[in-house]
């Protein structure tokens, strides 16, 4: 079974610092992975995907497959990214993508 | 190009009562999905709609049901509703070929 576990409910760091948001999963076959991120007032989006290996607004994220992980990170951390951030997994073309609990970020000033 | 709209916004019902909310694809999308997103946790999958036929289901009981039109806007209807009901209920499209998904801003229902 999919699964997506993210341990740290809240996080806090101070502006200039890195932050490392965690993601773990538990899936049998290959998968895709993704982080959504929800600015408050705002909709659910995509930040980025693993497939593309592509850095937005300074975060990075690397799929681990020895230790199913998905760890997003950022060297220094600004005010404008204090948000939600979920983890999902799909199978194959989405058809049933798995979501975190999500992380709440707070980047103090 | 429009983005991901749904209705109503909120909606108050009753255990027992049927509801249907509906959402309207981006523009050019043919498949949707719908979640539902419970107070602190993440958006749980309940079904996709592609070309107006499901394929793809979450662990939801069948009095979660949905459909697709033929310009690809969608509803989801769910019978005999339960207090665990209440949620946010969001629904996202995304264009053939493509793993982006577009959220829409979400319904909010409430069951008493």
């Amino acid at each position: 079974a999919q699964r997506v576990t993210q341990p740290e409910k809240l996080l806090s760091v101070f502006k200039g610092a890195p932050v490392e948001l965690k993601c773990n999963y538990s899936y049998s076959g290959s998968p895709e992975l993704f982080w959504y991120v929800q600015y408050s007032r705002q909709r659910l989006q995509l930040l980025l995907r693993h497939i593309s290996r592509e850095s937005i607004k300074g975060f990075t994220a690397d799929l681990n497959k020895g230790e199913t992980s998905f760890h997003l990170k950022k060297p220094f951390a600004q005010e404008e990214d204090s948000a939600m951030y979920y983890c999902a997994l799909s199978r194959y073309n989405n058809n049933d993508m798995r979501f975190g609990a999500g992380t709440r970020l707070t980047v103090k000033p | 190009e429009t983005g991901v709209t749904q209705s109503p916004t909120h909606l108050i019902k009753t255990r027992g009562q049927q509801v249907t909310l509906r959402c309207s694809s981006q523009s050019g999308h043919n498949t949707v999905s719908w979640y539902q997103q419970a107070l602190g946790q993440g958006p749980q999958f309940i079904f996709q709609y592609y070309r107006e036929e499901e394929n793809g289901r979450g662990n939801f009981p069948p009095r979660f049901s949905g459909l697709q039109f033929p310009n690809y806007s969608s509803e989801l209807n769910v019978n005999a509703l339960e207090l665990d009901d209440s949620a946010l209920y969001l629904c996202a499209s995304r264009g053939q070929g493509s793993d982006t998904q577009y959220f829409g801003p979400g319904t909010r229902l409430t069951v008493l």
